[in-house]
């Protein structure tokens, strides 16, 4: 079945410092949803990507969708603590478009 | 509007018991999937409904098993739980059915069971 993994599972960093998350998928996707989650809350839809070599920008926030529709990434320019979490991207394929959530990447912020 | 509320928040269940969790989706959303979050199986679909039918299912046992309602409330039913069940269940709710557009999802604040 299909799987997305993603890495790094963790990372820390120094408040100002840039962060980036990359997410695979073992087959091609139609989309690609990217969330996250604060410690003790519920995932919060961030974006959608849906072409292929989609760039998004949201203020500090940078997203790619790969050509070839398989890999997807999330750049965080100049970390702030209000940037702590885990990260998911969600992938979905196949003919009912069942989504498959990524491995996730935590986050943490070092004042 | 109100976001996506489930209930119970909390619950503990001993093995071998079932239980039922509901969600009540976004005013006007006819799409509620459910999820399993676990810290070594991170976030597991469990299936998805549309209009009152189930578009779409993950791999998991026949334990567990769910239903929408015509006002796109929907309910999911773990029977003869186990201890690997203790998770957070997580439904989100969209506005059309996944497979469209790939539509938003809004999750609720999910549901903690504890199986003992």
């Amino acid at each position: 079945g299909q799987q997305v993994m993603q890495i790094p599972q963790y990372q820390h960093v120094q408040e100002g410092e840039d962060f980036t998350t990359y997410c695979n998928s073992s087959t091609t996707l139609s989309n690609i949803q990217w969330y996250k989650q604060r410690p003790g809350g519920h995932p919060v839809f961030l974006i959608q990507l849906v072409k292929s070599g989609e760039v998004k920008k949201q203020k500090r926030l940078t997203f790619q969708f790969g050509e070839a529709k398989k890999n997807s990434s999330l750049h965080i320019t100049a970390t702030q603590t209000t940037d702590v979490g885990t990260y998911f991207c969600a992938g979905r394929s196949g003919g009912y478009q069942k989504v498959t959530f990524g491995t996730g990447t935590k986050l943490q912020v070092i004042p | 509007k109100a976001g996506v509320t489930q209930t119970p928040r909390y619950l503990i269940k001993t093995r071998g018991q079932q239980v039922t969790l509901s969600c009540s989706p976004i005013s006007g959303h006819r799409s509620v999937s459910w999820y399993q979050q676990t810290p070594g199986q991170g976030l597991q679909f469990l299936f998805e409904y549309f209009s009152e039918t189930q578009r779409n299912k993950g791999n998991f046992p026949g334990r567990f098993s769910g239903r929408q309602f015509s006002n796109s409330r929907s309910e999911m039913n773990v029977s003869t739980l186990e201890l690997g069940d203790s998770a957070l269940y997580l439904c989100a709710s969209s506005l059309g059915a996944t497979g469209t557009s790939g539509e938003k999802q809004f999750f609720g604040p999910g549901t903690r069971l504890t199986v003992l």
